[in-house]
C-alpha cells in the first residue's frame, strides 16, 4: 500500500501569517492528491484537491501544490485565522487501481490570535 | 440537504458486548467505508463496501463485522473479540472512485467501553 508521511506533526502560527503542510507519499502512480480538514470532534471535510494532470490549485486562501517528480504535495493556508485552527489530512490515491485512501497522520495547526 | 448521518454521537459498551454503529447515506454514492480513528492518530481502515451486498476488509477488521444490505446503509458491528474498541468512528461515502472524488464523512461515533 501507499506509504504517506505528513509533516510537520503540529505547527501553531500567528493568525495572518502562512501555514504550510507537506505531504509525501511513494506510489509513483498516485494521481488524486485531497486534503481534509477534521475541527475537534467532527468527521473530515474534503478542503482541496488537485489530480496529477495540474501543477497547483487555489481556492481563496488555501492552495495545493503537487511535485508529482519529488512526489510530495503540500497545503499552503495565508492570513490563517483562529478557525483554521484544527487537524488536516492528505489521502494520496491511485484512482485507477486503489480500493483505499491511505491517510497521512495528520498535522495539527493551531493559529494564535 | 444530501449527507452521511451516523448515530448514535456517543456510546458506550460493557466488557463482552456487541454493539451496532449506524451509517446512513442519501448521496446515492455506490461506495461506503467505515474507519477507525485512536487519540493523536490518522485513520486506520475496518471495512469497505463498493456495491450492495458485497464487502471487503481493510487493515484492522479483526473483530468487526458490517453488512450492505441497502445502497443508504453500511452499519459496523464491534463485537466482543475486538478487545481495544474504544475510539473514534468514522464512516465515509465516494461518489466514483474511478473519477477521483475524495471522501464525504459523517460527524462520527464515539465509542466508549466501561
Amino acid at each position: 500500500g501507499e506509504n504517506v508521511e505528513q509533516h510537520p506533526s503540529t505547527l501553531s502560527v500567528q493568525e495572518g501569517d502562512s501555514a504550510v503542510i507537506k505531504c509525501t507519499y511513494s506510489d509513483s502512480a498516485s494521481n488524486y492528491f485531497p486534503w481534509y480538514k477534521q475541527e475537534l470532534g467532527k468527521g473530515p471535510q474534503l478542503i482541496i484537491d488537485i489530480r496529477s494532470n495540474v501543477g497547483e490549485k487555489k481556492d481563496q486562501r488555501i492552495a495545493v501544490t503537487l511535485n508529482k517528480t519529488a512526489k510530495h504535495f503540500s497545503l499552503h493556508i495565508t492570513e490563517t485565522q483562529p478557525e483554521d485552527s484544527a487537524v488536516y489530512f492528505c489521502a494520496p490515491e491511485n484512482s485507477n487501481t486503489g480500493n483505499q485512501f491511505y491517510f497521512g497522520t495528520g498535522t495539527s495547526l493551531t493559529v494564535i490570535p | 440537504d444530501g449527507g452521511i448521518t451516523q448515530s448514535p454521537k456517543y456510546l458506550f459498551r460493557k466488557e463482552g458486548q456487541n454493539v451496532t454503529l449506524s451509517c446512513e447515506q442519501n448521496l446515492n454514492h455506490d461506495a461506503m467505508y467505515w474507519y477507525r480513528q485512536d487519540p493523536g492518530q490518522g485513520l486506520r481502515l475496518i471495512y469497505y463496501s463498493q456495491i450492495v451486498n458485497d464487502f471487503q476488509k481493510g487493515d484492522i477488521a479483526e473483530g468487526y463485522s458490517v453488512s450492505r444490505e441497502k445502497k443508504e446503509s453500511f452499519p459496523l458491528t464491534v463485537t466482543s473479540a475486538q478487545k481495544n474498541p474504544t475510539a473514534f468512528y468514522l464512516c465515509a461515502s465516494i461518489r466514483n472512485r474511478a473519477a477521483g472524488y475524495g471522501y464525504t464523512f459523517g460527524s462520527g461515533t464515539r465509542l466508549t467501553v466501561v
